[in-house]
């Protein structure tokens, strides 16, 4: 149980185009998702917290308008990175929250986003 | 801001040699886990530990959190190839704080 995919597993976009990744729960139903940036050979970063049916919360210093997240179902985030530079390439990971007792994170297989 | 330290960054053995990775803060965690990441793929969750002076195994693995829920370690017995990869700590408040990260290299 507590599956989490990503789609797509790598993408490659021209600079100035935006590109959207999905995060979704294949077996349980998620309130809330987090979207993590990870550059080589360092750890996670929050960027945001995504909250089924409302606003995203985003950390300081992401740009809510240039990371675009929505969660419109339980079952379903998005993050949309809009109008990306070279500078936003980077290893994108989603994680949701199962419900379990101490409310671990289940994280997905990540997005791999090159910007040329 | 609830930091966590890890230590060492870089752990670099012999198969069969035993391992420890340490996870250090300042600050009272509810809850404290530890994964594992191999290049390009997610992190996955070994274990969770939340009570003071809990000692968790997993096979060859022993997590053991500190009486005030302010560390932990990560002993890993007659370490394999297989071991290798990104081990993190992650601390639980309000949302999961990452430590930095310990990079485990056991080579054959």
């Amino acid at each position: 149980g507590a599956v989490v995919s990503q789609h797509p597993s790598w993408v490659i976009c021209k600079s100035g185009t935006s590109v959207k990744i999905e995060c979704r729960s294949l077996d349980f139903q998620a309130t809330t998702m987090f979207w993590y940036r990870q550059f080589p050979k360092q750890s996670l970063m929050l960027m945001a917290t995504s909250n089924e049916g409302s606003k995203a919360t985003y950390e300081q210093g992401v740009e809510k308008d240039k990371f675009l997240i929505n969660h419109a179902s339980l079952t379903l985030s998005t993050l949309t990175v809009t109008s990306a530079h070279p500078e936003d390439s980077s290893f994108y990971i989603c994680s949701a929250l199962a419900g379990t007792l101490y409310n671990e994170q289940f994280f997905g297989p990540g997005t791999r986003l090159t910007v040329l | 801001t609830q930091l966590l330290e890890q230590s060492p960054q870089f752990l670099s053995i012999q198969e069969g040699e035993n391992l420890t990775v340490y996870c250090n803060s300042s600050s009272v965690f509810s809850s404290l886990q530890w994964y594992r990441q191999e290049p390009g793929e997610g992190p996955v969750l070994l274990v969770t530990v939340v009570t003071g002076g809990e000692v968790k195994k997993l096979k060859r693995l022993t997590f053991q959190f500190g009486d005030a829920r302010k560390d932990s370690s990560l002993h890993i017995t007659a370490a394999q190839p297989g071991d290798t990869g990104l081990y993190l700590c992650a601390g639980a408040y309000d949302k999961l704080t990452f430590g930095g990260g310990t990079r485990v290299l056991v080579k054959p």
